[in-house]
């Protein structure tokens, strides 16, 4: 059973579109959750966290349900500097390492 | 901010040879390092944990004698992928963890190094 699992994407959208990312983990006492976006060849980025009264950040927003186990990142008015992978991210226990999804492709054409 | 680095960015070598990677935090002391490797399409695999002073902890799967970590500073840790094959051919990632007292303590990135084994 894997810890974190991610929509098996790629989603191909036009600009200005919405798009929505979903997550689940299955540590049911996982303590910090994260977006992190990566570019093709770099290093992961961290996008926000995921707070359980959700938050957003410009046009991303993030949301958390600990009952669900699940987690979630919604692009409004995507922009084609949004074509990235994107990460979700765990943390279990603190002091110990974050655990990756295997990543979602947003593409955003124009 | 934190900044992490990594060399070389990206090595190409024979089968057979071994090769080190060296992770440095740059503005501040990390008393653990993660070491991840991806492979293509695929996600970020945590391989081991690294604490400064100490043994590494390998996570299941991943051969503590043929990747070969050293935590001997706070501020620098290295991977040696000993007699290294196509198959270890990957993406290598570090992170630092920066600990500040009465915070979630976040890990920085290094940007990779991409191994090539022919």
């Amino acid at each position: 059973r894997k810890e974190v699992e991610q929509d098996p994407g790629p989603f191909n959208v036009p600009e200005g579109a919405t798009v929505a990312f979903n997550c689940t983990y299955s540590n049911s006492a996982s303590q910090s959750f994260f977006w992190y976006r990566q570019d093709c060849r770099k290093e992961p980025k961290l996008l926000m966290s995921v707070y359980s009264s959700g938050n957003e950040d410009g046009r991303f927003t993030a949301q958390l349900n600990r009952a669900s186990q699940y987690i979630s990142l919604l692009i409004r008015d995507s922009k084609l500097s949004d074509s990235a992978t994107y990460l979700c991210v765990v943390l279990f226990q603190a002091g110990t390492a974050l655990i990756f999804g295997k990543g979602t492709t947003l593409s955003v054409s124009s | 901010g934190a900044v992490v680095s990594q060399h070389p960015s990206w090595v190409i070598c024979k089968s057979g040879t071994s090769v080190k990677i060296e992770c440095r935090s740059l503005d501040f002391q990390a008393t653990t390092m993660f070491w991840y490797r991806q492979f293509p399409k695929q996600s970020l695999m945590l391989m081991a944990t690294s604490n400064e002073g100490s043994k590494a902890t390998y996570e299941q799967g991943v051969e503590k004698d043929k990747f070969l970590i050293n935590h001997a500073s706070l501020t620098l840790s290295t991977l040696t992928v000993t007699s290294a094959h196509p198959e270890d051919s990957s993406f290598y990632i570090c992170s630092a963890r920066k600990f500040v007292a009465g915070t979630y303590n976040e890990q920085f990135f290094g940007p990779g190094t991409r191994l090539t084994v022919l």
